[in-house]
């Protein structure tokens, strides 16, 4: 069965401070895909990145930047120099490419990030 | 606005009444999710369409839950006979699904959150 922990519940930080957040995921598959969405508080779920399981490239996009490790299954999420409107939900997210069935999403708990001024 | 809309957005209402909540994807977009929010957890999925098909359903979709996709536009989400567990976000998603293996990122709408009192 699929699973993804996200063990930290609530991170607070002073703007410009780095961070990271967490995302340890379990799959018996050898192909998958991982996500990161952001959730304001406006509720809105907004896609940040997908990474399949055959790319182990660390990726960077403008502050933000992603460690995919599948010797650990981690891919973790770190922000640099925190701004206030990084503050949200953020939610890391498996799926297994469609076999005749769904892409649907298993997501964690969610960390909730505050970026304090 | 070409993003995912949904409608309504807050909706409160008695034990044992019908709701019925209503997605438009963005237009296109062949594949239609809704996946349920509980307050501190992250997103659950509750089932899919492709096209007008309805094609997975969770576990999670009791027989009081009931949805549609007329035509393979937009769809409807009913729950018959509200119980206060039903109290949650509810939230569509559509992605264009395409190459083989299917596949495409979701794209959430902003969520219907249903109070049952």
């Amino acid at each position: 069965a699929q699973k993804v922990t996200q063990a930290q519940t609530e991170i607070s930080v002073v703007e410009k401070e780095d961070v990271t957040l967490d995302c340890v995921y379990e799959t018996r598959d050898t192909t998958y895909y991982l996500f990161w969405y952001k959730q304001p508080p406006s509720g809105e779920l907004v896609f940040l990145i997908r990474r399949n399981s055959f790319d182990e490239q660390n990726e960077i996009s403008g502050r933000y930047s992603w460690n995919f490790q599948k010797s650990t299954s981690s891919f973790n999420f770190t922000i640099t120099a925190s701004q206030v409107v990084d503050s949200a939900v953020y939610f890391c997210a498996l799926s297994e490419p469609d076999q005749g069935g769904s892409e649907k999403l298993v997501f964690g708990k969610g960390t909730k990030l505050t970026v304090n001024p | 606005d070409t993003g995912v809309s949904q409608d309504p957005r807050h909706k409160i209402t008695k034990r044992g009444q019908n709701v019925t909540f209503r997605c438009d994807p963005i237009s296109e977009h062949n594949r239609l999710y809704w996946y349920r929010q509980t307050l501190g957890q992250g997103p659950e999925f509750l089932t899919y369409f492709q096209n007008e098909a309805q094609l997975e359903k969770s576990r999670l979709l009791s027989d009081r839950f009931s949805a549609e996709r007329p035509k393979g536009s937009f769809s409807t989400l009913e729950i018959q006979r509200t119980e206060q567990g039903d109290s949650a976000m509810y939230l569509c998603a559509s992605s264009l699904a395409v190459g083989t293996p299917l596949r495409g990122e979701q794209y959430f709408g902003p969520g219907t959150r249903l109070t049952v009192t």
